[in-house]
């Protein structure tokens, strides 16, 4: 059975670090791999994909994969409170559904 | 925009009612899902519609069926619902099923009692 692993946390970083969040997935043949955010109560929003070995960067937010050890994170620096939610690690082949991990809950603390 | 409209939001059901989840998007996209999240099991697939017209089974259908009504409404149908199918559903849609990030609706609370 196809699998997406993520530390549960909760992941405790001070505000103005960079908070580390990883996940590793057990299908070589997945080739889309995606990071959503999900605050308490609410629908998870899609923050960051990637596809090609490397790091990719947006604003605050860096995603890295390495396919040769099928692992992915996602890097968020200078965290703020308000980044405080579980980031949900995502995975998928080409014409299939995307696999979600369970999750890991950041507490970024002012 | 309205994205990924579900309804209702909150439902509360007796053992062995049934009920229709609906969801509709409005942006086109061929790809609809249908997921449950339950604490410390994260989102699991229960069914997806890769294109209207077709329906897949995905982690966890039993208890459920779908249907692909056209291009903007999939609905999960719970014929005899349990206790076990108290959970949080999440309809989400996708322009293809693959490389593209998905839209979730705001979700469904369902509590079967």
């Amino acid at each position: 059975q196809k699998e997406v692993e993520q530390n549960s946390g909760p992941l405790s970083v001070p505000e103005g670090a960079i908070a580390s969040l990883n996940c590793t997935y057990s299908d070589r043949g997945s080739q889309s791999f995606f990071w959503y955010r999900q605050y308490s109560g609410k629908s998870p929003e899609l923050i960051m994909f990637i596809y090609s070995n490397g790091d990719k960067e947006d604003g605050r937010f860096t995603a890295q994969l390495n396919k040769a050890s099928q692992y992915v994170s996602l890097l968020i620096r200078d965290s703020q409170p308000s980044d405080s939610a579980t980031y949900l690690c995502a995975v998928n082949q080409a014409g299939t559904a995307l696999i979600f991990g369970k999750g890991t809950t950041l507490s970024v603390s002012s | 925009n309205a994205g990924v409209t579900q309804t209702p939001k909150f439902q509360v059901l007796k053992t062995g009612q049934s009920m229709t989840l609906q969801c509709a998007q409005d942006m086109n996209h061929n790809s609809m899902y249908w997921y449950r999240q339950d604490p410390g099991m994260g989102l699991r697939l229960i069914y997806y519609s890769a294109s209207e017209g077709t329906t897949d089974k995905g982690e966890v259908p039993n208890g459920y069926n779908v249907s692909r009504l056209n291009k903007r409404e999939f609905s999960l149908r719970l014929e005899s619902a349990a206790p076990s199918q108290t959970s949080v559903y999440f309809c989400a849609s996708s322009a293809t099923t693959g490389g593209d990030g998905y839209t979730f609706g705001s979700g469904t609370r369902l509590t079967v009692v």
